[in-house]
């Protein structure tokens, strides 16, 4: 089936390490999206992509590095720098601008830095 | 700065209509005014978008007013189901750029 898998679902890490995220797509969408979400607050964007080799930064990319180095896959990388990184993370994907509702999102990964 | 402005919160009794407010005062005459909606911690779900002209499909109506500067999402008949985080979305005709921002909270009761 079409989709969008991230992975881990939950991850805990230790205060000071990186950590990456996964996210793979195989519908062959050329937009990719990360997006965090505090409890009880709503999503903000960290990165996104348009096309292979590109990425813009969102509202929050400071602590946070991506790469796209295949149309199918978008990680995040948490730094160190992040200061308070303990969150909920949303991976999404984006085909044609005219159906707006293309959008995919994962199940979404839990981090937790202890 | 925010491109859209919603009421944190909105309560509505099941089986009312649900009205949600969106002020989108700069929007541009090539930009798209979309919702979606997220329940509990599940990625949010399309709803309805449209350019100026007002919208209905299955789940909702989308009221634009018409100088586009402020758009309602009527949901016509609110469920239990429909309690979730409900967001209003400007879109550049030429960017996939997809901010949510913090959206309103509609909570139906019984």
């Amino acid at each position: 089936d079409g989709g969008i898998t991230q992975s881990p679902k939950y991850l805990f890490r230790k205060e000071g390490q990186n950590v990456t995220l996964s996210c793979e797509q195989n519908l062959n969408h050329d937009a990719m999206y990360w997006y965090r979400q505090d409890p009880g607050q709503g999503l903000r964007l960290i990165y996104y992509s348009q096309i292979v080799n590109d990425f813009q930064k969102g509202d929050i990319a400071e602590g946070y590095s991506v790469s796209r180095e295949k149309k199918e896959s978008f990680p995040l990388t948490v730094t160190s720098a992040q200061k308070n990184p303990t969150a909920f993370y949303l991976c999404a994907s984006m085909g044609q601008f005219f159906s707006g509702n293309t959008i995919y999102f994962g199940e979404g990964s839990w981090l937790t830095v202890v | 700065d925010a491109k859209t402005t919603q009421p944190p919160s909105m309560d509505c009794a099941e089986g009312r209509a649900a009205n949600l407010p969106c002020n989108h005062s700069t929007i541009s005459g090539n930009e798209y005014v979309y919702w979606y909606r997220q329940i509990h911690s599940q990625g949010p779900q399309y709803i309805i978008h449209g350019l100026k002209n007002n919208e209905t499909n299955e789940m909702a109506s989308l009221i634009i007013t018409e100088d586009r500067k402020s758009s309602t999402l009527i949901l016509p008949h609110a469920t239990l189901r429909d309690t979730a985080v409900y967001y209003c979305i400007v879109r550049l005709y030429n960017n996939n750029d997809m901010r949510f921002g913090a959206g309103t909270r509609l909570t139906v009761k019984p």
